[in-house]
């Protein structure tokens, strides 16, 4: 079992330029989401959800848009890069939605310059 | 909103020592309470949870207690490895509308040999 899986590990990009991160899990988990960890702030929820072919907003969606492409994978999409995005990006996964026993996905260190 | 407060690190501790790493939330009602940990370069991991006031959680020599007379779960460890170098974030989990864990800003915790 891979758990939660994360591509790209690194990137860089330019303001205005677009780009999706990727996840998928194989512990057929019914819900999935998106955190950001910025320095001091811990982690913040962007979307999350639900199940397959459902979405939601976190706290921080502004600038993000997501697809539940099927029950294991859930990307996360950067239309228009801000340098306020730089952070590291951490996809997760649980059984249901709400639960706390989430299982998290190893990161993406973006950076936008 | 709800908010989860814990110590500001980095802490330095020598292996064997003895680890206290703060945490209050304000929730109201009876949240549950986690202790996620973070290796270097790895996503987060549950390290323990208590679900009701005075449970007491532990995993791996960690230990927490939820009082929730003083709103706190303060992470515990008697004797620190050089492995348990570490982020580690307390968090909460609230059943009111949100139904999402609310993480601190996590705390660095190294172990010198």
């Amino acid at each position: 079992n891979a758990g939660v899986t994360q591509t790209p590990k690194f990137q860089v990009l330019k303001t205005g330029q677009s780009m999706t991160l990727q996840c998928a899990q194989d512990m057929n988990h019914n819900s999935m989401y998106w955190y950001r960890q910025d320095p001091g702030m811990g982690l913040r929820l962007i979307y999350y959800s639900a199940s397959e072919g459902t979405t939601d907003k976190g706290e921080v969606p502004n600038g993000y848009n997501v697809s539940r492409l099927n029950k294991r994978e859930f990307s996360l999409r950067l239309e228009s890069a801000a340098p306020s995005q730089t952070s590291v990006y951490f996809c997760a996964s649980s059984e249901i939605v709400g639960s706390y026993e989430q299982y998290f996905g190893p990161g993406t260190r973006l950076t936008v310059t | 909103g709800d908010s989860v407060t814990q110590m500001e690190g980095p802490v330095t501790l020598s292996e064997e020592a003895f680890l206290t790493i703060n945490c209050t939330y304000t929730a109201t009602g009876y949240p549950s309470l986690f202790w996620y940990v973070q290796y270097p370069g790895e996503g987060l991991q549950l390290l323990l949870k208590a679900t009701k006031a005075d449970d007491k959680g532990s995993n791996k020599g960690f230990e927490a207690t939820y009082r929730k007379e003083t709103t706190s779960f303060h992470l515990e460890k008697g004797s620190v490895q050089v492995s348990d170098s570490a982020v580690y974030f307390c968090a909460d989990f609230s059943s009111g509308s949100a139904r999402q864990l609310t993480f601190g800003s996590g705390t660095q915790l190294t172990v010198l040999p």
